[in-house]
């Protein structure tokens, strides 16, 4: 079976600018999560889709974090507009009812 | 105040000697836990989970929990240099319940 599929791997961005992060679960799960990691905050949620129906966005994330999901395997996380203070890895993970989460390789994105 | 504490902070161990691991839950609504493994540059993998009091072995794993201190903690005997990674620590409601939190993780090096 695949895993979480995460991509671009790297992204650089001019503030301001949108950026859209990809993620393709692995088939079959049914939850879906982006999460957000830095050396000072470490993980911290950001959205939590069951069924492709969003269970939560992640609060303080709300203003310039989007994400979607079109289908049960596709997901994107759209910043708009980003600032440096968004240069973090972000990872995608998935999960079938089991409670463990299958991460992906991560987008690691930077911000000038 | 972090849900999930872990200690240490980092961690070196000789090759084939124990690596323990620390972690604390402070919301007693908490007491469902995850060991969680990333090697740099990849998304964090699944090494076991425990969610009952006493001992759980898996291979070179042990994981104990202590569910009246919401105390768990994570050995790994004869450790490899394969191991260096950070491992993270992280806390549910409830099995298959998915709104974990994630500890900052304790990053171990094991020297040859």
């Amino acid at each position: 079976d695949a895993g979480v599929t995460q991509t671009p791997r790297h992204e650089v961005a001019e503030k301001g600018q949108t950026i859209i992060l990809k993620c393709e679960p692995v088939s079959g799960h049914n939850d879906l999560f982006w999460y957000r990691q830095t050396k000072i905050q470490g993980l911290e949620l950001l959205s939590y889709f069951r069924s492709k129906s969003l269970m939560e966005d992640g609060g303080a994330f709300k203003d310039r974090f989007k994400a979607e999901m079109l289908n049960s395997s596709f997901s994107t996380l759209k910043i708009q507009p980003t600032e440096p203070k968004d240069s973090a890895v972000y990872l995608c993970a998935s999960s079938k009812n089991t409670g463990q989460l299958y991460f992906g390789e991560g987008s690691k994105l930077t911000v000038l | 105040q972090q849900k999930v504490q872990q200690s240490p902070e980092s961690l070196s161990v000789p090759e084939g000697g124990m690596a323990s691991f620390n972690c604390t839950s402070s919301d007693r609504n908490f007491q469902y836990f995850w060991w969680y493994r990333q090697h740099s540059g990849e998304g964090p993998k699944a090494l076991m989970s425990i969610f009952s009091d006493g001992d759980k072995k898996e291979g070179r794993f042990t994981a104990h929990l202590n569910k009246a201190s919401l105390h768990v903690s994570l050995h790994i005997r004869d450790s490899q240099p394969s191991d260096s990674a950070l491992y993270f620590c992280a806390a549910s409601e409830r099995t298959g319940n998915y709104k974990y939190v994630f500890g900052a993780g304790t990053r171990l090096k094991v020297i040859a």
